[in-house]
């Protein structure tokens, strides 16, 4: 049961474009809700993080939106650069974050020069 | 300042053996966590320790696994009996924890196990 869905395996944006990443999640205890980015044979590097009372929370090229009516965020990287390449997972957790993190599957995204 | 450290990067066994990992947390963080991500799959939690207390071990195959935080410190992480599919990598994870209100987790890079 995947409490945590990135239905997107991989994504392909050109540089200097928009890249927008989407999560899904079924279980409405999560109130805490973070994207890692990771490169190979590295572990998870933590990107930015969203409480649930917020919508919206920024830093530098990065912004993560949350619907919690749909269950859903996104992650927005604008501009999109080639150094951004690499696998990002979506996580969450609950309650407020002291519990250990669920992941999903996480998605591809390939920076095209 | 230091990030989690793991040891070993590396470990290929023949299945029914043992095997132990080894992690040193960011200092400070209170709470160290095990996670195992098999091939395609995002992390799975294995273990929570908030300093060298249990908090969840809910999803450690625990006739299998076994984990041990003393002193509240490093923390290892064991596989006796190993079978075909603990074949993953094994992350550390550390942070402040909630108390300090600060959730982010920081993590290690991990111990690639392969069991054949």
């Amino acid at each position: 049961d995947q409490q945590v869905k990135q239905n997107s395996p991989s994504l392909s944006v050109q540089e200097g474009r928009i890249s927008i990443l989407n999560c899904d999640y079924t279980n409405s205890m999560f109130d805490y809700f973070l994207w890692y980015k990771k490169y190979p044979a590295e572990g998870p590097t933590f990107l930015i993080s969203i409480s649930s009372i917020k919508d919206k929370n920024e830093d530098g090229r990065f912004t993560v939106f949350l619907n919690k009516s749909a269950k859903h965020l996104s992650l927005h990287i604008v501009p999109s650069q080639p150094g951004d390449s690499a696998v990002y997972f979506c996580a969450a957790s609950a309650p407020k974050g002291a519990d250990g993190l669920t992941f999903g599957k996480g998605t591809h995204l390939i920076i095209q020069p | 300042e230091a990030g989690v450290a793991q040891s070993p990067r590396y470990k290929i066994i023949e299945k029914r053996q043992s095997v132990a990992f080894w992690c040193n947390p960011i200092s400070g963080h209170a709470t160290l966590y095990w996670y195992q991500q098999i091939l395609g799959q995002g992390p799975k939690l294995l273990i929570q320790f908030q300093n060298n207390g249990v908090v969840d071990d809910s999803q450690l195959p625990k006739d299998r696994f076994s984990a041990e935080r003393l002193k509240g410190v490093d923390s290892t992480l064991k596989i006796q009996p190993a079978k075909l599919e603990d074949s993953a990598v094994y992350l550390c994870a550390s942070s402040l924890g909630g108390l300090a209100g600060v959730y982010e987790q920081y993590f290690g890079p991990g111990t690639r196990l392969t069991v054949t």
